[in-house]
């Protein structure tokens, strides 16, 4: 039973660039989060999606920032015209139902390095 | 602003002892607490979850919650080199987990 996947596990990037991280959930789980983690800092919620829906996005950046969950694929994170700030580890975390009363289990993470 | 506070550490314990890790939490609407272990550049690992008041046990781990207090602790018996890592406690807000900013734990042989 595979667990969450994310990838790339690694991301270059050019200050300017486009930086887009995808994430498959664990079987059977429809919600996903994202989550940032600057060096020496702890987690920072960003998004909460469900299938085709965008439930919570408060701890996402106004500009620059979006997140999808199509129907059919993965979640993708999108960071327009990243700057060094973007430099973090993006973790992406799915559960089988909403997070009260329901364990978050997350993936490897994408570490995203803006030159 | 909902904020989970931990101490960052870094808290060391000989090897065989009992490491001691304290969270406290500023909602009072959350209900669901978790501990979260992680190693050096890997991704947070589920260690456990409480809800109710009092103790949970599993294995050498032990959760402990105080709603009165708003305080979450992690007791690890038989500490182990191997336990060493960050630990990251956990509140739920609505529909999203808040992170404390982690404590980091070292045993030493």
């Amino acid at each position: 039973n595979a667990g969450v996947m994310q990838n790339p596990r690694h991301l270059v990037r050019r200050r300017g660039q486009e930086a887009r991280l995808r994430c498959s959930p664990m079987k059977g789980h429809s919600h996903v989060y994202w989550y940032r983690q600057l060096p020496e800092e702890g987690l920072k919620f960003m998004v909460y999606l469900q299938k085709e829906n965008i439930i919570d996005e408060s701890g996402m950046p106004k500009e620059r920032f979006s997140a999808e969950f199509p129907k059919e694929g993965p979640s993708i994170l999108r960071i327009q015209q990243v700057v060094r700030g973007d430099s973090a580890a993006y973790f992406c975390a799915s559960s089988l139902s909403a997070v009260t009363q329901e364990t978050q289990y997350f993936g490897p993470g994408t570490r995203l390095l803006v030159l | 602003q909902k904020e989970v506070e931990q101490n960052s550490g870094p808290l060391s314990v000989p090897e065989g002892a009992i490491a001691s890790l304290n969270c406290t939490y500023s909602d009072r609407g959350s209900q669901s607490f978790f501990w979260y272990r992680q190693y050096s550049g890997k991704s947070p690992e589920l260690i456990m979850f409480i809800y109710s008041n009092g103790d949970k046990e599993d294995g050498r781990f032990t959760a402990q919650l105080n709603k009165a207090s708003q305080y979450v602790s992690l007791l690890i018996r038989d500490s182990q080199p191997s336990d060493s890592a960050t630990y990251l406690c956990a509140a739920d807000n609505t529909d999203k987990l808040i992170f404390g900013t982690g404590t980091r734990l070292q045993v030493f042989p």
